[in-house]
């Protein structure tokens, strides 16, 4: 039973290009978490998705960044025109559809760690 | 204030040694996660608790509602658990989403 996959696991961008990041949940489960650790901080929410829908994406700076889940295939976060204060490692976490009853689980991937040169 | 604090920030033990850590926390929780993070590397779940005391191997989570707080131990600590350990909760307010502290850097020498 493969984990949570991310990748790209490094990612190199210079400044002005795009980034994509993508995950891909344990098998079965049908909720992802965005989680953003910058350097010398600790994590911080982004965005929770389930499949097409967005629950909440109180974290998530206003611009530039966007996350989806669709129907099929990983869920992607994406971030436009990067900057060198983007440079951090983004971690996805997946967890149960909540009427499993296994509320609160989550389940953490290796991270992207991106770099903005 | 950070709604989440643990203690200490870095910690440096000899092998063998009891290890604790320990979090507070100023929010009304509905769930408690204890996170290693190594260097360079992923972040595994040790535990997830919302009462009372669970055990892993050598690693011992425990709980207390009324007080805000949680501890993780370790027993007989071996160099293997140099890491940074992470508190997180997930908030009453907050749907399910994790809060977290800023972790705790172990460092075990032998």
């Amino acid at each position: 039973n493969a984990g949570v996959m991310q990748n790209p696991r490094h990612l190199v961008r210079r400044r002005g290009q795009e980034a994509r990041l993508r995950c891909s949940p344990m098998k079965g489960h049908s909720h992802v978490y965005w989680y953003r650790q910058l350097p010398e901080e600790g994590l911080k929410f982004m965005v929770y998705l389930q499949k097409e829908n967005i629950i909440d994406e109180s974290g998530m700076p206003k611009e530039r960044f966007s996350a989806e889940f669709p129907k099929e295939g990983p869920s992607i976060l994406r971030i436009q025109q990067v900057v060198r204060g983007d440079s951090a490692a983004y971690f996805c976490a997946s967890s149960p559809n909540p009427i499993t009853g296994r509320l609160y689980e989550q389940y953490f991937g290796p991270g992207t760690r991106l770099t903005v040169t | 204030k950070n709604e989440v604090e643990q203690s200490p920030q870095n910690l440096t033990a000899q092998e063998g040694e009891f290890i604790t850590i320990n979090c507070s926390y100023s929010v009304g929780i509905s769930a408690l996660h204890w996170l290693q993070q190594h260097p360079g590397g992923g972040i595994v779940s040790l535990f997830m608790l919302s009462s009372g005391k669970k055990k892993h191997g050598r690693l011992i989570a425990t709980i207390n509602i009324q007080e805000k707080h949680s501890s993780l131990h370790i027993t007989a600590s071996h160099p293997r658990d140099s890491a940074v350990y992470i508190c997180a909760v997930v908030k009453e307010t907050s749907g399910s989403r994790l809060t977290f502290g800023e972790g705790t850097q172990l460092t075990v020498n032998p």
